[in-house]
């Protein structure tokens, strides 16, 4: 069975130091690993996803194969960056194709 | 913003009643997920309607229902409510096969189940 395992609940660093949020999973083929983040107040929103290899506000994911990980990463945290993220993963086929297994979230707190 | 709204935004209900959810695809959108969120925890995929079929289910008993209408609305229906059954309730829609594929979510429906 797929997992998307996301080890802190809660990250606090402060405004201009790194800021690296893990995510680990297994799944039984090649996987589809996304990051979405949801604001206060606002709706679940796709940060970035692994086959674009693009940053987005900033943020970095590399997808490891042989660690099965895929940690989001941001060298310089500013305070609005405070927010729930979630790490999932896609079905890249099946039944199910399409359907998104998350992670139980990281709240990220970027104090002044 | 996207397209994809929710109605209503919150509802109470007691235990052993119906309910019914529903959402509004972006337009265009050919595929539209279900998810529950339960306070503290990430969503989990209810299921997923494909041009009006159901296209694939999670973990979730038969008393959770849902269709798919032409003009990509749908619904979700859960029967003989239980405590557990509170949660945050995320629709998501998206256009199977195109080249982003990206899954957009509405806001949720807040479900209290007393």
């Amino acid at each position: 069975a797929q997992r998307v395992t996301q080890p802190e609940k809660l990250l606090s660093v402060f405004k201009g130091a790194p800021v690296e949020l893990k995510c680990n999973y297994s799944y039984s083929g090649s996987p589809e690993l996304f990051w979405y983040v949801q604001y206060s107040r606002q709706r679940l929103q796709l940060l970035l996803r692994h086959i674009s290899r693009e940053s987005i506000k900033g943020f970095t994911a590399d997808l490891n194969k042989g660690e099965t990980s895929f940690h989001l990463k941001k060298p310089f945290a500013q305070e609005e960056d405070s927010a729930m993220y979630y790490c999932a993963l896609r079905n890249a086929g099946g039944t199910s194709y399409g359907k998104l297994t998350f992670g139980q979230g990281t709240i990220l707190t970027v104090h002044p | 913003e996207t397209g994809v709204t929710q109605s209503p935004t919150h509802l109470i209900k007691t235990r052993g009643q119906q309910v019914t959810l529903r959402c509004s695809s972006q337009s265009g959108h050919n595929t539209v997920s279900w998810y529950q969120q339960a306070l503290g925890q990430g969503p989990q995929f209810i299921f997923q309607y494909y041009r009006e079929e159901e296209n694939g289910r999670g973990n979730f008993p038969p008393r959770f229902s849902g269709l798919q209408f032409p003009n990509y609305s749908s619904e979700l229906n859960v029967n003989a409510l239980e405590l557990d059954d509170s949660a945050l309730y995320l629709c998501a829609s998206r256009l199977r096969d195109s080249r982003t594929d990206t899954q957009y979510f509405g806001p949720g429906t807040r479900l209290t189940v007393l």
